[in-house]
C-alpha cells in the first residue's frame, strides 16, 4: 500500500498565528513529495515540491515554507497567516515523470 | 511558457449524454498527460493517462482520452454518462524531466436525472 496520510482533516486559525501541516507517505522509498493549493475555479496551484530529504523547490513567492526532514515526511509551515492562505491543501507524491497521487488534503480556514 | 488549458469551466448533462471534456497544452517537446478526478468529498483520483503509444488511452469507469499531438489536445470523452459521474475533472501534463505535474483550472461536470 502507497498510503499518504494528511493531518489535521481541518483546521481553523486566526491571523497571526503559526502553521504546521503534516503529510506523511507509507510504502515507498526516496518518493517525490508535492504541495498544492486548490481554489475553487483556479484548479491546483503547486507551492512546493521536494526530490528527497532537505531538497525544496518553491513554486510561488509567500509566506508558507517546506521542509522535509525525513524521507517520507513532507511539512507545510508558517510563522504567521494571513487571511488568504485559507484554503484545501494537498499532498502529493510522485515517482519522475509518472502520475502523481494525493493524499486526502487539509482544509484551512484562517480567521 | 507551459500550461495546461480547460475552457469549459462548468458543464451540464443529462444521463446518457455523451460527454467530452477539452484540453489543451502549450509545449513543444514529449509530454505525458493526465486526467484526475474528484467526486465529491473524496480524493483527487487518476482517471487515465498518456505515456507513449496508441493515443487513444482508456481509463476507469468507462472514460477514454485521445492524445492529438498536431492540436496539443487531449480531450476527455464518455460515451453516456451517469448521475455519478458528478465531479471535477482536471487535465494535468508533465512536460519534462523529473517536474512536478501542471494542472489545468478544472472543469465541473454535473450530470442531472
Amino acid at each position: 500500500s502507497q498510503t499518504i496520510h494528511q493531518w489535521p482533516a481541518t483546521l481553523v486559525q486566526p491571523v497571526g498565528s503559526p502553521l504546521s501541516l503534516e503529510c506523511t507517505v507509507e510504502g515507498t522509498s526516496n518518493p517525490n513529495l508535492y504541495w498544492y493549493r486548490q481554489a475553487a475555479g483556479r484548479g491546483l496551484q503547486l507551492l512546493f515540491y521536494s526530490v528527497g530529504i532537505g531538497q525544496i523547490s518553491s513554486e510561488v513567492p509567500q509566506n508558507l515554507s517546506a521542509s522535509r526532514p525525513q524521507d517520507r515526511q513532507f511539512i507545510l509551515s508558517s510563522k504567521k497567516l494571513l487571511l488568504s492562505d485559507s484554503g484545501f491543501y494537498l499532498c502529493a507524491r510522485g515517482q519522475g515523470t509518472y502520475e502523481q497521487y494525493f493524499g486526502p488534503g487539509t482544509r484551512l480556514t484562517v480567521t | 511558457a507551459q500550461s495546461v488549458s480547460q475552457h469549459n469551466h462548468h458543464v451540464i448533462l443529462s444521463e446518457a449524454a455523451s460527454l467530452e471534456l477539452g484540453c489543451n497544452y502549450s509545449y513543444g517537446g514529449t509530454v505525458n498527460l493526465f486526467w484526475y478526478v474528484q467526486y465529491p468529498g473524496q480524493h483527487l483520483q487518476l482517471l487515465l493517462k498518456y505515456f507513449s503509444g496508441d493515443p487513444l488511452v482508456k481509463g476507469i469507469k468507462g472514460f477514454e482520452a485521445e492524445f492529438i499531438k498536431s492540436k496539443f489536445s487531449f480531450n476527455l470523452r464518455k460515451p453516456s454518462v451517469q448521475w455519478s459521474d458528478t465531479a471535477e475533472y482536471f487535465c494535468a501534463a508533465i512536460f519534462s524531466g523529473n517536474t512536478p505535474l501542471v494542472f489545468g483550472k478544472g472543469t465541473r461536470l454535473s450530470v442531472i436525472a
